[in-house]
């Protein structure tokens, strides 16, 4: 079974600039999230879909972050303009249908390295 | 607001010692706790997860077990190699999941 894809594994900008990362999640899982994990810090959550539906984004700095999960599948996180403190590696995970609470559990990609110059 | 705390922060042993990481967190009101390695560079690779009316579980040399009223869990390791040196993670799932800072582990030839 194929696990998340994201791309690209790297990326380096200069600061307001933009930068969009994509996430592939595996086959029929509903729950996709988005992840920074900042240098030294456990993964915060960013924002999670639930098909192409959002269900938390309430930790995503929306003045300049954006997500979105078109067909419910793939999905794109976008900085638009980065900051240095932006500095991070973004992680997606997905997971698969839960009847209710826990949430299903959660399998990770590799993520994308983020240095804003 | 559920905090999750992971001590040490770094550790460094010879090989073939048996060690213990530790997570707590504030809020004992969980469904499960997971236990994640990180190798530098790479995403996470879940090793256990414990459900909430689960003491403990093992795989291979890991052990983790859980202490939902005190807020606690450990991770052991039995008999550490060199390759077992990443960066372990530990994750309180709720309604939502809050990761702890991580234990950077190294275990010295």
């Amino acid at each position: 079974e194929a696990g998340v894809a994201q791309s690209p594994r790297y990326k380096i900008i200069e600061k307001r600039q933009s930068v969009a990362f994509w996430c592939n999640p595996i086959s029929g899982h509903a729950t996709l999230y988005w992840y920074q994990q900042i240098l030294g810090q456990g993964p915060k959550l960013l924002i999670q879909f639930q098909n192409n539906g959002v269900v938390d984004d309430s930790q995503l700095p929306k003045d300049r972050f954006s997500a979105e999960r078109l067909k419910g599948v793939d999905s794109t996180l976008k900085i638009q303009p980065a900051k240095l403190e932006d500095s991070a590696v973004y992680l997606c995970a997905s997971s698969p249908p839960a009847p209710g609470p826990p949430l299903g559990e959660q399998f990770f990609g590799p993520g994308t390295r983020l240095t804003v110059l | 607001k559920q905090e999750v705390t992971q001590i040490p922060a770094a550790l460094s042993v010879p090989e073939g010692e048996n060690l213990v990481l530790n997570c707590s967190f504030t809020d004992s009101a969980i469904y499960n706790l997971q236990w994640f390695r990180q190798d530098p560079g790479k995403g996470l690779t879940s090793l256990l997860l414990i459900q909430s009316s689960q003491r403990e579980q093992t795989s291979g040399r890991l052990n983790a077990s859980l202490d939902k009223s005190s807020g606690r869990s450990t991770l052991y390791i039995a008999a550490s190699q060199p390759g077992d040196s990443a960066t372990y993670l530990c994750a309180v799932i709720g309604n939502d999941m809050r990761f702890g800072a991580g234990t950077r582990l190294t275990v010295k030839p």
